[in-house]
């Protein structure tokens, strides 16, 4: 167990539908990593945030949104939802210091299924 | 910008047999290398990282990983293959220069051992 938590676990929408997904950090990580992972792209970096702030971005589509609270926790919000967004998003953290040789530490991952 | 190659989608051993998992990347300046693994329905989980010094690098389960800075390759080896290191193994990238970066992933390499 990572530590990093991940929910929901499933989740299974429609086209056109809007989600959230959340992500509890390790306890102390100041960074939040989000990836998606799909059989045609493999894992793809989204999105970094460290403390609050947004750090680095990927290949976050404009209908993807992020974003982490004061209490650390990130949503990864996903709207006008496409067949093909159907992908396992992973979240990660880090060590506290947010550098660049942190280790991240991956959640279980939500495996968004649209329909 | 940085890339990871993973050029075998799938590699195969005999249990007891040694196992190397090849990775080969891009990146201006100095990298900093990390390989990641990931069973199935789960989170990927940290196995080790290059970061400076000796080139050999020992990690979780056994195994290893060699920097080779005139070849760009960071292959994963291990002297014994278990059956229970069947996997995906993932091999990441993150310059150290130019400002914060972010870390680009590999396509991922199967490893299969056989009983």
């Amino acid at each position: 167990d990572s530590g990093v938590t991940q929910t929901p676990k499933h989740l299974i929408t429609a086209t056109g539908q809007r989600v959230t997904l959340r992500c509890s950090p390790r306890s102390g990580d100041l960074s939040v990593y989000w990836y998606q992972q799909s059989l045609d792209q493999g894992l793809q970096f989204l999105i970094q945030y460290y403390n609050g702030e947004e750090r680095a971005k990927g290949n976050i589509l404009e209908r993807f949104s992020a974003q982490q609270f004061p209490d650390l926790h990130s949503e990864l919000n996903l709207s006008s939802l496409e067949l093909g967004d159907s992908a396992l998003y992973f979240c990660a953290s880090s060590d506290p210091s947010g550098s660049a040789t942190d280790t991240q530490y991956f959640g279980p991952g939500t495996r968004l299924t649209v329909l | 910008a940085q890339s990871v190659a993973q050029p075998e989608d799938q590699v195969n051993v005999a249990e007891g047999n040694p196992l190397t998992v090849k990775c080969t990347y891009s990146v201006s300046g100095n990298p900093y290398l990390f390989w990641y693994v990931q069973y199935p329905n789960r989170g990927l989980q940290f196995l080790l990282k290059y970061i400076t010094g000796d080139n050999l690098v020992k990690g979780s389960y056994g195994f290893e990983a060699e920097f080779n800075k005139s070849q760009t390759s960071f292959h994963l080896k291990k002297p014994s293959a278990l059956v229970s290191d069947s996997a995906l193994y993932f091999c990441a990238v993150r310059p150290h220069s130019g400002g914060y970066q972010k870390v680009t992933f590999g396509t991922g390499t199967k490893l299969q051992v056989i009983p």
